[in-house]
Parts: C-alpha cells; sequence; structure tokens
C-alpha cells in the first residue's frame, strides 16, 4: 500500500515560470492538503480538497496560486509567474476522512521548489 | 486565532539519555487533537505520538511519553534512551479544523 507519493522531489524554476506540483493520496483516501514550508519555519495549510472540490483554501495565497483534485489523477497545485519567494517545500498529506479523525495525516515527502 | 509555539529552536541530547521539547498551544475549540511529527532530512513527515484534548492520561509509544497540562495548554514530548536515530526536526501540531504546525525543535544526538 503505497503512501503519498509527490512528484517531483525536486523542481527548479526560473522566476516567471510556471511550477505544477503533483500528489497522488494514499489508496482509498479522497481528502488532500497541501502545506508549505518555508525555510525555518513550521508547516503552515495552504488548501484542502476532495474529489473535483475546493474545500476550505483559506491559506492560499489570492493570486498565481490554484489547486484541484480531479476525479481521475493526481492532485495538482499549480503556481503560476513564480518568484524568489515561492521557494519552499510543498507538502501534500490525505486522510480518508476530514474531521474527527485522531488519526493524523499522512503526509508525502514534499516537492522542494526553487526558484532562480 | 489558533497558535503552536515552540520555544527551542534547537536542543540536543546524549545518546541513551532523555529529553524534553516543549510545546504550548492556544486554542479557542474544545475538541482537538495534538501531536508530534518528526521530520528527518529526508523530509519525509513521520507521526511519533497523538493526544486526545478530553483524554488527561498521557500518551505514550515506546521511548516517546507526552505530558499534556490542558489547563496550561501546554504539550511537551519526553523522549527517552535516545537513539541516533531520534536526530530530526520535531513538530508539534493542533489539530481543528485544519493543522497548525510550530516552527519546530532541531534535535541533535550526541553519540
Amino acid at each position: 500500500n503505497a503512501g503519498v507519493m509527490q512528484n517531483p522531489r525536486h523542481l527548479v524554476r526560473r522566476r516567471g515560470q510556471e511550477a505544477r506540483l503533483r500528489c497522488s493520496p494514499m489508496k482509498g483516501h479522497s481528502h488532500v492538503y497541501w502545506y508549505r514550508q518555508l525555510p525555518e519555519e513550521g508547516l503552515k495549510f495552504m488548501v484542502y480538497l476532495q474529489k473535483e472540490n475546493i474545500i476550505d483554501e483559506s491559506g492560499m495565497p489570492k493570486e498565481r496560486f490554484s489547486a484541484e483534485f480531479p476525479k481521475e489523477g493526481p492532485s495538482i497545485l499549480r503556481i503560476q509567474q513564480v518568484v524568489r519567494g515561492d521557494s519552499a517545500a510543498y507538502f501534500c498529506a490525505s486522510s480518508p476522512e476530514s474531521r474527527g479523525l485522531i488519526d493524523g495525516y499522512t503526509f508525502g515527502s514534499g516537492t522542494r521548489l526553487t526558484v532562480v | 486565532a489558533q497558535t503552536v509555539t515552540q520555544s527551542q529552536p534547537e536542543m540536543s541530547v546524549q545518546e541513551a539519555e532523555t529529553v524534553t521539547l516543549s510545546c504550548t498551544y492556544d486554542t479557542s475549540e474544545s475538541d482537538y487533537y495534538l501531536f508530534w511529527y518528526k521530520q528527518p532530512p529526508s523530509r519525509q513527515m513521520i507521526l511519533v505520538i497523538r493526544q486526545e484534548a478530553y483524554k488527561q492520561q498521557n500518551a505514550t509509544e515506546n521511548r516517546f511519553s507526552v505530558n499534556f497540562q490542558k489547563a496550561a495548554k501546554s504539550f511537551s514530548l519526553k523522549i527517552s534512551d535516545s537513539q541516533l536515530g531520534d536526530a530530526a526536526m520535531y513538530f508539534c501540531a493542533l489539530r481543528g479544523n485544519q493543522f497548525y504546525f510550530g516552527t519546530g525543535t532541531s534535535l541533535t544526538v550526541i553519540p
């Protein structure tokens, strides 16, 4: 039973390019969460999705960032026109339900985005 | 607002000794859970231990235990018989509607 799979593991983009980060949740998990970890900081919530629905995007920057979790395929976090401040590790987590769980999420290994 | 504070950016411990990592939190929710995650250099977030806020008994997982003081909103992690493999970043987390993480404590284990 594979865990949460994120790819790529490392991504380098030039300023102004687009970054696409992929997350395949654990088998049987229908809820996906994206977190960002800036250097020397903890993980910060970005967005929570279920299949074909954005449930909570209160942590997403208003511009340039978008996320989707289509009916088929992985969840995608998309960053348009990247800037140096977007450089961070982006983590995806999944769970079978959204609330009431004592179990913590299952996290992927993250994608480290470097903007040059 | 919900916040998690880890006031120790770095800690070190001799192998086989015991170390305690501090965490305080603030929440207005009555139903919440608390977690400690370990992040080794591989970046993988690994769940170490969890605590239901409504339980008074402190959680224990082998060499890892917590000291949960609900009134003080404190949730410290004790690692006994420290091993080299325990070296990592440790994050305290509060789960209400979503996870809120502290800024982490970097633990070094000295052989």
